[in-house]
């Protein structure tokens, strides 16, 4: 099993369209958990933590289930500036952190 | 914003020469970490070094890597004798505290012909 497994995409929707990303992960002692994104050849940029009690800024959502070791991110009013690869991250003891291969959008006009 | 640099940006060498890829992380930032990026895969973690030590690293961090903290501000990833599997985007990443997120340099791309 995948340590860090996310959709497998590429996801092609129109601006304005509301956006799901789902991850799951299997090491039950991560600690942290990001998304991250990545747009082409670049470096990963931090998107947001992922809390348990889910949290928000502006158009993202992102939302952790421990229990079922499952980590959401929505992105309502997808922008052209929203294309990118978006990446699932979780760290364990120490900071090491674990990538999803990541999960590509494309927001057509 | 303070931020994670990198150089050079691109490396060519040649295999079977040493090569060492540079960092400057943000500057009261405790913890430093090497990751790489092969080409239309996913990030994966090389080393982690805090208090001056290696604290982990991963099956692919063999011999043939080192890493070093010369001075209080660079960080160096060592590759002492380069394979053509070697080629990929190298991250290097700090953080300030064990939870906080990441923050990456901008890259160094490595091609070994």
């Amino acid at each position: 099993r995948k340590e860090v497994e996310q959709d497998p995409g590429p996801f092609n929707v129109p601006e304005g369209a509301t956006v799901a990303f789902n991850c799951t992960y299997s090491n039950s002692a991560s600690q942290s958990f990001f998304w991250y994104r990545q747009d082409c050849r670049k470096e990963p940029k931090l998107l947001m933590s992922v809390y348990s009690s889910g949290n928000e800024d502006g158009r993202f959502t992102a939302q952790l289930n421990r229990a079922s070791q499952y980590i959401s991110l929505l992105i309502r009013d997808s922008k052209l500036s929203d294309s990118a690869t978006y990446l699932c991250v979780v760290s364990l003891q120490g900071g090491k952190l674990i990538f999803g291969q990541g999960t590509e959008l494309s927001v057509k006009p | 914003e303070p931020e994670v640099t990198q150089t050079p940006s691109h490396q060519v060498t040649q295999m079977g020469q040493e090569v060492i890829l540079r960092c400057v992380p943000i500057s009261n930032h405790l913890y430093f970490y090497w990751y790489r990026q092969i080409l239309g895969q996913k990030v994966e973690f090389l080393v982690s070094f805090y208090n001056n030590e290696i604290s982990e690293k991963s099956e692919i961090f063999d011999d043939q890597f080192s890493v070093e903290r010369p001075d209080g501000s660079n960080f160096t990833l060592k590759i002492r004798s380069t394979k053509l599997e070697d080629s990929a985007m190298y991250f290097c990443a700090s953080m300030e505290f064990a939870v906080e997120p990441q923050h990456f340099g901008d890259g160094t791309r490595l091609s070994i012909l």
